[in-house]
């Protein structure tokens, strides 16, 4: 079956440092992937978009990478602040107009 | 404020009731969705409309009945509340063709 998993455990990490999380999936090719971000008590909000003939897509501090032979995608947010703890959501798309999420994963930049 | 808004933002009610809760988007979106976020925080579709036509239908129980009046509302009406029904609901939208979906605030059921 379909799976997309992400670290579980939260990420703590000193501001200044650049944030790496890990979206894995497994049973499926995504024609692209979504990145999210979710803040306490509130709805996800779009951060990125890697499509599977990209390798790298950049937006201000965040990067993302998509690797299909490995299944993977990687969210790196350089010179972290605290502003940016939530937790962040992949999201492959799965076809058939849908979208599935991970767990996610929490971050924590501490000053 | 161009969003997609719910009502209402918080829901306490007794195992057995019936409920419904409201989404609206004011984004020229056509196409909209309902969410369940569970408390280990797994967001996992339930239906999607489009054009106000059922597209998604997940494997959800009957009691849940999604209605869409027009292209810019989906409601979601649940019959006979059930201790699981406990969870965060959220309505997302956006336009066919485009990947990006814009997400509601959620709505906190709680079923006591």
């Amino acid at each position: 079956s379909q799976k997309i998993e992400q670290n579980s455990e939260a990420l703590n990490i000193q501001e200044g440092k650049t944030a790496t999380l890990t979206c894995n999936y497994t049973n499926y090719s995504p024609a692209y992937l979504q990145w999210y971000r979710q803040d306490p008590g509130r709805g996800p909000v779009f951060l990125l978009l890697i499509r599977e003939n990209e390798k790298e897509k950049r937006k201000e501090r965040l990067k993302v990478t998509f690797d299909t032979t490995l299944k993977q995608s990687l969210f790196h947010i350089t010179a972290s602040q605290p502003a940016d703890s939530a937790t962040y959501l992949c999201a492959p798309y799965t076809g058939f107009q849908k979208l599935v999420f991970g767990t996610g994963t929490r971050l924590l930049v501490s000053p | 404020d161009t969003a997609v808004s719910q009502t209402p933002k918080y829901l306490v009610t007794q195992m057995g009731n019936d409920k419904s809760i409201k989404c609206e988007q004011n984004l020229g979106h056509d196409t909209m969705y309902w969410y369940k976020q569970d408390s280990k925080k797994f967001l996992k579709i339930m239906f999607s409309y489009n054009n106000k036509e059922l597209i998604i239908n997940e494997t959800v129980p009957n009691r849940f009945s999604p209605k869409s009046p027009d292209k810019a509302h989906l409601n979601l009406h649940i019959n006979s509340l059930e201790l699981g029904d406990s969870a965060v609901y959220f309505c997302a939208s956006n336009k066919q063709g485009q990947e990006t979906q814009y997400f509601g605030p959620g709505t906190r059921l709680l079923v006591l």
